[in-house]
């Protein structure tokens, strides 16, 4: 079974552009999360979407927007680049939203320049 | 609001030499614990998880963790470690009825053949 497919795997933007970036869940996974993880850091919580509704949002500004399709893959949306937002994006998905375990993919890497 | 603590940042070892790496939280409710791995190039792994029970867990590859309620810690155990497992480990807590995990800041490890 494919596990999470994040898409694309990596990417070069400049300050004020705007990026999407791409999920594909576990098959029969209803939740998918997305991470931000900067180097040196942890993981940190962006969003939640469980059957096409947000179910939580981290602390993030409202730059950053996603959404859930019907056929439970998810875009995330950065618009008006900065450079702080060069990381690993990480997207997770799970069978629901309060069950523990998250599946990761291999994220999505961006650079703003 | 929670969070996770690590205290190591880079440990080195030779192989055969014993693991321990510290993850306390701060949540007075009930928890879920993870433990992950992320090996170099690859994603996050689930490592082991403990949601109640037993307070010592057993995970893959050998690692074991102990939730100690009283402490807020559960931490990450290998009696001997080997080259292979030199990579990233981050502990996560996710609140019982919560869908966010909240990731430390990760412990590097590195084995010396």
């Amino acid at each position: 079974d494919a596990g999470v497919t994040q898409s694309p795997t990596h990417l070069i933007k400049t300050r004020g552009q705007q990026v999407t970036l791409r999920c594909s869940p576990i098959s029969g996974h209803k939740s998918v999360s997305w991470y931000q993880q900067v180097l040196g850091q942890g993981p940190q919580f962006i969003f939640q979407y469980y059957e096409k509704e947000e179910r939580g949002r981290g602390n993030f500004p409202d730059r950053f927007s996603a959404r859930q399709f019907p056929n439970y893959s998810s875009e995330l949306n950065v618009n008006a680049l900065l450079l702080g937002d060069s990381a690993l994006y990480l997207c997770a998905s799970s069978t629901g939203t309060k069950t523990g375990e998250l599946f990761f993919g291999e994220g999505s890497r961006l650079t703003v320049l | 609001a929670q969070s996770v603590s690590q205290h190591n940042h880079h440990v080195i070892l030779s192989e055969a030499a014993s693991l321990e790496l510290g993850c306390n939280y701060s949540y007075g409710g009930t928890v879920n614990l993870f433990w992950y791995v992320q090996y170099p190039g690859q994603h996050l792994q689930l490592l082991l998880k403990y949601f109640s029970g037993d307070p010592l867990v057993k995970g893959i590859k050998g690692f074991e963790a102990e939730f100690i309620k009283s402490k807020f810690s559960f931490n990450l155990r290998k009696p001997s470690v080997q080259w292979s497992d030199t990579a990233e480990y981050f502990c996560a807590v996710k609140a019982n009825q919560g869908g966010k995990l909240i990731f430390g800041q990760g412990t590097e490890l590195s084995v010396k053949p």
